[in-house]
């Protein structure tokens, strides 16, 4: 079957980094997305990962393992305005993307 | 440029009543889709289009039906509401192949 497992929630502090992990299972593998979520607003595109390795956009990274099925985004020199869920998504071979069910990020001053 | 869009923001609707959820891109994209969004759930796929005159079923398609009679618009209809819809709506379009969706603001559907 296919699946995105990601963390519920997690907790950081301004100013401070984080990762969040998502492990993945899909029926072929055309790459992992990761969106990110502000409350009440639509899913916005934050990153893509087909290859092994690390993806990097300015305060932003992404990266994956497809031997392990993982991947993480890390976020650094958190901002109050980076609470937000995070939402981990691997699209499979017919194109479609297979969502987790988001990490909500709570940033603490 | 406008996007996606998609109407009403919110519904409030009986059960048994029918609904038409609209949703239009003027980004050209040729595929479309419908998800629904709830609480502790990833977005889960209702329909998608991969081009226009073409559709799809996705991961939850019953009591939903779509049409795409053009590239831009991709309405998502509720035949008969239940309670378990209750949900809030999302339209996505795409350029075909590996690429980033992008999403309407989404409809808050409220079904008693």
């Amino acid at each position: 079957g296919q699946n995105i497992d990601q963390p519920t929630e997690m907790t950081a502090t301004e100013g401070a980094i984080v990762q969040i992990n998502c492990t993945y299972q899909t029926s072929g593998f055309n790459g992992l997305f990761w969106y990110q979520q502000h409350a009440g607003e639509a899913p916005t595109f934050l990153s893509y990962n087909v290859l092994d390795g690390l993806e990097e956009k300015g305060r932003f990274s992404s990266f994956l393992s497809r031997s392990k099925g993982y991947s993480y985004l890390l976020l650094k020199e958190l901002q109050m305005k980076d609470s937000a869920s995070y939402l981990c998504a691997g699209m499979d071979s017919n194109y479609q993307l297979i969502w987790g069910a988001g990490t909500k990020l709570i940033i603490k001053p | 440029t406008a996007g996606i869009t998609q109407a009403p923001t919110s519904q409030i609707l009986a059960a048994g009543r029918s609904m038409t959820l609209r949703c239009t891109q003027d980004m050209r994209h040729n595929a479309m889709y419908w998800y629904r969004q709830d609480l502790g759930l990833g977005l889960r796929l209702i329909h998608y289009s991969n081009t226009a005159g073409t559709t799809g079923k996705g991961e939850v398609p019953d009591g939903y039906s779509v049409s795409r009679a053009n590239t831009d618009d991709f309405p998502l209809t509720l035949a008969s509401a239940v309670p378990s819809q209750t949900s809030v709506y999302f339209c996505a379009s795409s350029d075909s192949g590996v690429n980033e969706q992008f999403f309407g603001p989404g409809t808050r559907l409220t079904v008693l």
